[in-house]
């Protein structure tokens, strides 16, 4: 019954490695965001698709590439991991961007990269 | 979108009101105020959001001063699960992107 779920909870992996974080909702939303809470716990977006289009995408490295199969699923695909990747990524969904303001977050995947 | 200014950090006895408050002086007309929290470990949730008048729901009020520079989140009844850092954001209605803050970590105390 969870709303947004994300796979996995947890990530190790060593630097270099690629890694794909993964993100679905059943809430039958158009919009689907990622965001990244650094050790500091400041929360930024990084992306947002719109009905599986891009709309946001702040000043990511090339290494994030987000992909949209369907409307239900965005997932991250991280190449060339970074000691500075490490971090607690979240997935979010609205209904739409003009209801964009009522965001429902996934419970994170934290990443360690050793 | 405007700067909010919450304080750092807050406590609360269980069962009493928590008054958290949020300063946005720099506000322009079409920008509301929204509130999210994030309870320790989790996704943040969203709790509430308003533009001129003061709004309610099942989990909080919101308070807007008349010149809307400064707004107050009300939980009425404060419990142990209401420990949660707290994020008053302030951005125009059609931007859909919310820009996170520091936040108030309220602290529930028995």
């Amino acid at each position: 019954d969870t709303a947004v779920s994300q796979t996995p909870k947890y990530l190790v992996t060593q630097m270099g490695n690629d890694k794909s974080i993964k993100c679905e909702q059943n809430l039958g939303h158009d919009t689907m965001y990622w965001y990244k809470q650094d050790s500091k716990k400041f929360l930024k977006i990084m992306f947002s698709y719109n009905n599986k289009e891009l709309i946001i995408n702040e000043t990511v490295p090339n290494r994030f590439s987000p992909k949209s199969p369907d409307k239900a699923h965005l997932n991250l695909h991280i190449n060339s991991l970074e000691l500075g990747d490490s971090a607690v990524y979240f997935c979010a969904s609205s209904q739409d961007l003009a209801l964009g303001y009522e965001q429902y977050f996934g419970p994170g995947t934290r990443l360690t990269v050793t | 979108d405007a700067k909010t200014t919450q304080p750092t950090s807050m406590d609360c006895a269980e069962g009493r009101a928590a008054n958290l408050p949020c300063n946005h002086s720099t506000i322009s007309g079409n920008e509301y105020v929204y509130w999210y929290r994030q309870i320790h470990s989790q996704g943040p949730q969203y709790i509430i959001h308003g533009l001129k008048n003061n709004e309610t729901n099942e989990m909080a009020s919101l308070i807007i001063t008349e010149d809307r520079k400064s707004s107050t989140l009300i939980l009425p009844h404060a419990t142990l699960r209401d420990t949660a850092v707290y994020y008053c954001i302030v951005r125009v209605g059609s931007n859909y992107k919310l820009t996170f803050g520091k936040g108030t970590l309220l602290t529930v105390n028995p």
